[in-house]
């Protein structure tokens, strides 16, 4: 069945540094979403890819969907207190959707 | 607009005792699912149901059953639990699919 990875499973990072979580998928994805869960919260939606090569911008967070719908990237910049929490990638193949275990980012003030 | 609401917040079981999940959601939504968090291991479906009077198996099925008598409320039932059926607990609702999903706050459920 359809797996999907995700890594680094956590990050630490100083403030106004970067992350990037990274997704990849055993299979071909029909689209890709990125939640975000705060500690001690729920999964709550960022956004989702559908196109093969996609990008979006929300702020300081860039999505991208690769070219071959297997893989996708987060890219944070300048990382800000207010953006710790776990990323979650969850891709979706008919009906078959699956999480990625998540990549939990810390930032130090 | 409450969106998704889960009860009970918190709950502890002994080996072998039965109970029942609640979960309810006020956006008309045709689509709801129940997932379990388990540490670095991300969210595994357990059963998801399409609309009233369907549902289908997800993942990690086994130990859980599921009934959508109304497009509102989605309860999941632990028969007999087990220790290994310690978790955390989300209820999602989407409005076509599997798109975007909306999480309740989950039920932390201990097994002893």
């Amino acid at each position: 069945g359809q797996q999907v990875m995700q890594i680094p499973q956590y990050q630490h990072v100083q403030e106004g540094e970067d992350f990037t979580t990274y997704c990849n998928s055993s299979t071909t994805l029909s689209n890709i979403q990125w939640y975000k869960q705060r500690p001690g919260g729920h999964p709550v939606f960022l956004i989702q890819l559908v196109k093969s090569g996609e990008v979006k911008k929300q702020k300081r967070l860039t999505f991208q969907f690769g070219e071959a719908k297997k893989n996708s990237s987060l890219h944070i910049t300048a990382t800000q207190t207010t953006d710790v929490g776990t990323y979650f990638c969850a891709g979706r193949e008919g009906n078959d959707m699956r999480f990625g275990a998540g990549t939990r980012l810390t930032v130090k003030p | 607009n409450a969106g998704v609401t889960q009860t009970p917040k918190f709950q502890v079981l002994k080996t072998g005792q039965s109970m029942t999940l609640q979960c309810a959601q006020d956006m008309n939504h045709e689509y709801m699912s129940w997932y379990r968090q388990d540490p670095g291991m991300g969210l595994r479906l357990i059963h998801y149901s399409v609309g009233a009077g369907i549902t289908d198996q997800g993942e990690v099925p086994n130990g859980y059953n599921v009934s959508r008598s109304t497009t509102e409320d989605f309860p999941l039932r632990l028969l007999s639990a087990a220790p290994s059926q310690t978790s955390v607990y989300f209820c999602a609702s989407s409005s076509g699919g599997l798109d975007i999903q909306y999480f309740g706050a989950g039920t932390r459920l201990s097994v002893l």
